[in-house]
């Protein structure tokens, strides 16, 4: 079975440019879960995905949003970059949303650098 | 507000030698409790998922240890090895919170021959 792809891998914008990346989950999971990881703040969590409805927000400005297709694939937009965005961009995918054995397993990230 | 501390920050061993790394959390309602290996520029992997009624989980060499209690888990690697060489984040689930996860820092662990 295929794990979470994420495209692309990496990523150079400069500031004021809007980026979009994509996220395709394990086949069968529906829940695609968005992850912000910077050497300052480190994982912090922006949002969350199941059946094409958004379950979960982090504490992210509107600038960041997503959206989950019927297919399961995700795509989180991040509009009008800031210095401050430049992060690994990870996501997760799970059978379900919540539950205490429910696994989310992660891709290997996009890296996103924003001169 | 829900919280992940870590500690140590940075660890340095020697291959074949054990190590543990502790994890303090806030985080309620609590629903369970990960850790997860992360390997440079890589997405972490889990290692271990514990609920609120059990007290210890193994993974080969990784052994969790959890005290819903005093809200403590631990890690305790066992011969450590130099693919060992990661990050060790501890992660809390609220019962609440659907997929929603909270980070500790993490450990950064070094195995050195």
């Amino acid at each position: 079975k295929a794990g979470v792809t994420q495209t692309p891998r990496y990523l150079i914008k400069t500031r004021g440019q809007q980026v979009t990346l994509s996220c395709s989950p394990i086949s069968g999971h529906r829940s695609v879960s968005w992850y912000q990881q910077t050497p300052g703040q480190g994982l912090q969590f922006l949002f969350e995905y199941f059946s094409e409805t958004q379950r979960n927000k982090g504490n992210f400005p509107g600038r960041f949003s997503g959206r989950q297709f019927s297919n399961s694939r995700s795509e989180m937009n991040v509009s009008t970059l800031e210095l401050g965005d430049s992060a690994l961009y990870l996501c997760a995918s799970s059978l379900k949303t919540g539950g205490s054995y429910n696994e989310q397993f992660f891709g290997p990230g996009t890296r996103l650098t924003v001169l | 507000k829900n919280q992940v501390e870590q500690s140590p920050q940075s660890l340095i061993i020697l291959e074949g030698k054990n190590c543990t790394l502790q994890c303090n959390y806030t985080v309620s309602p609590f629903s369970n409790l990960r850790w997860y290996k992360q390997d440079t520029g890589r997405g972490p992997v889990s290692l271990t998922i514990m609920t609120f009624s059990e007290n210890t989980k193994s993974n080969g060499r990784y052994t969790a240890t959890l005290d819903a209690d005093t809200k403590q888990s631990s890690l305790h690697i066992t011969a450590s090895q130099l693919s060992d060489s990661a990050s060790y984040i501890c992660v809390v689930s609220a019962s609440n919170a659907g997929n929603m996860l909270t980070f500790g820092g993490g450990t950064r662990l070094m195995v050195k021959p």
